[in-house]
């Protein structure tokens, strides 16, 4: 079976804060892709990050990082010094099978509240 | 491109009516998905279509709700007869398969309140 896991419900930090979103996959797949969407308060879902099952190499896009690590089936997200502006909930997911058609599986979501 | 385009953004229907949602692909995109997101359930795969044919429909809940791709800019979700716990959030996304490097874009969704 496929799932996402996003044991984190809420997480509630102060301006300028480190914080980590985990997530935890299951698949039998060996191939799979795994993403992160942001879905601020005004409702859309905003493509973040992609990675593949290929592909361990950790990612960091200004204060946005990734880790991704097979071997715990984890994909973890780090903000770094969380700004007002990140507060959303984020999800992770989930495609699998070797053609990758954008299908997805979601975690539960992580709502984070960056305080000022 | 201007995205994937979701119409209405906010319905509010009384039971028992018929609701249609729309949605508009990014152009040249060959996959089209309907999700629907609750608090209850996150969100969850409704149905999707690769070049305007359905090729999972398993995701949705009743006979009561049904999806057309007439044409690769245009997919339709009709739910008839409405009901309260349809009451959900429905985005539209599309993606293009390109192997190793496809995502899917969201629509900014429809707000449905069935009362």
């Amino acid at each position: 079976a496929q799932k996402v896991t996003q044991a984190q419900t809420e997480i509630s930090v102060v301006e300028k804060e480190d914080v980590t979103l985990d997530c935890v996959y299951e698949t039998r797949d060996t191939t799979y892709y795994l993403f992160w969407y942001k879905q601020p308060p005004s409702g859309e879902l905003v493509f973040l990050i992609r990675r593949n099952s290929f592909d361990e190499q950790n990612e960091i896009s200004g204060r946005y990082s990734w880790n991704f690590q097979k071997s715990t089936s984890s994909f973890n997200f780090t903000i770094t010094a969380s700004q007002v502006v990140d507060s959303a909930v984020y999800f992770c997911a989930l495609s699998y099978g070797s053609s990758n058609t954008g299908k997805l599986i979601f975690g539960q979501g992580t709502t984070l509240q960056v305080k000022p | 491109d201007a995205g994937v385009i979701q119409s209405p953004r906010h319905e509010v229907t009384e039971m028992g009516q018929e609701v249609t949602l729309r949605c508009k692909p990014i152009s040249g995109h060959d996959y089209l998905f309907w999700y629907r997101q609750t608090m209850m359930r996150g969100l969850e795969l409704l149905i999707y279509f690769n070049n305007n044919v359905p090729i999972d429909d398993s995701g949705m809940p009743e006979d009561r709700f049904s999806a057309k791709m007439p044409n690769a800019s245009f997919s339709n979700l009709k739910i008839q007869p409405s009901e309260p716990r349809d009451s959900a959030v429905y985005f539209c996304a599309s993606s293009l398969n390109r192997g190793l490097f496809t995502e899917a874009f969201f629509g900014q969704g429809t707000r449905l309140t069935v009362v």
